[in-house]
């Protein structure tokens, strides 16, 4: 079955300085891939998705790069803000009414002001 | 529009009892699936239900079930309850299978 990996386990930057997230997955069939931010008590929230049928996808301080070749995927914020201090999530999936989400271990991000 | 709606937020229970979780997703949803995170993991597939029917399920033993009802409301039950159950079950539910998931704020089941 698939794997997702994530790296580095926690991450620690300075208020207005960018944040990189990398993530392996191991089954080159999957062709869905999505980020959550998970706040301490609360639910995971998508914050954005990647289909393998493009490279790249912004919204606004957020990015997500999709290297198909070599299986990883990278999440990148810009201007980091004390507010996105979270755990992050990425995951992958098949396409398809089946498809599960296998999710990665999370990535503990810490902003400093 | 109402998120995912998941009861009880919290429950304790004692070994050997059995539990059952309940889900409404977004209206319009039709997929529902459920998902163990386990305190510092990622969460991890159960089951996934599309139209009623169980379209995965994932690599849990026998004492977790699932059913979807024909408003696409779901439950998740659990039986013969252990301690390494204990854990934050979140319920997903998403329009087509070109969207995204939207999870529900889970129930942090305590088994003592």
């Amino acid at each position: 079955g698939e794997n997702v990996e994530q790296h580095p386990s926690t991450l620690s930057v300075q208020e207005g300085d960018s944040a990189v997230i990398k993530c392996t997955y191991s089954d080159s069939a999957s062709n869905y891939f999505p980020w959550y931010k998970q706040e301490l008590g609360k639910r995971p929230q998508l914050i954005i998705d990647i289909r393998s049928n493009v490279g790249e996808k912004k919204d606004q301080r957020i990015a997500v790069t999709l290297n198909k070749t070599a299986k990883h995927f990278s999440l990148h914020i810009t201007e980091t803000q004390p507010e996105d201090s979270a755990v992050y999530f990425c995951a992958a999936s098949k396409a398809g009414a089946n498809s599960k989400l296998t999710f990665g271990k999370g990535i503990t991000l810490s902003v400093r002001p | 529009d109402a998120g995912v709606t998941q009861s009880p937020t919290h429950l304790i229970k004692t070994r050997g009892q059995q539990v059952t979780l309940r889900c409404s997703p977004i209206s319009g949803h039709k997929s529902v699936s459920w998902y163990q995170q386990v305190l510092g993991q990622g969460p991890q597939f159960i089951f996934q239900y599309y139209e009623k029917e169980e379209r995965g399920r994932g690599n849990f033993p026998d004492r977790f079930s699932a059913r979807q009802f024909p408003n696409y409301s779901s439950e998740l039950n659990v039986n013969a309850l252990l301690l390494g159950d204990s854990a934050l079950y979140l319920c997903a539910s998403r329009l087509t299978a070109s969207r995204g998931y939207t999870f529900g704020s889970g129930t942090r089941l305590t088994v003592v």
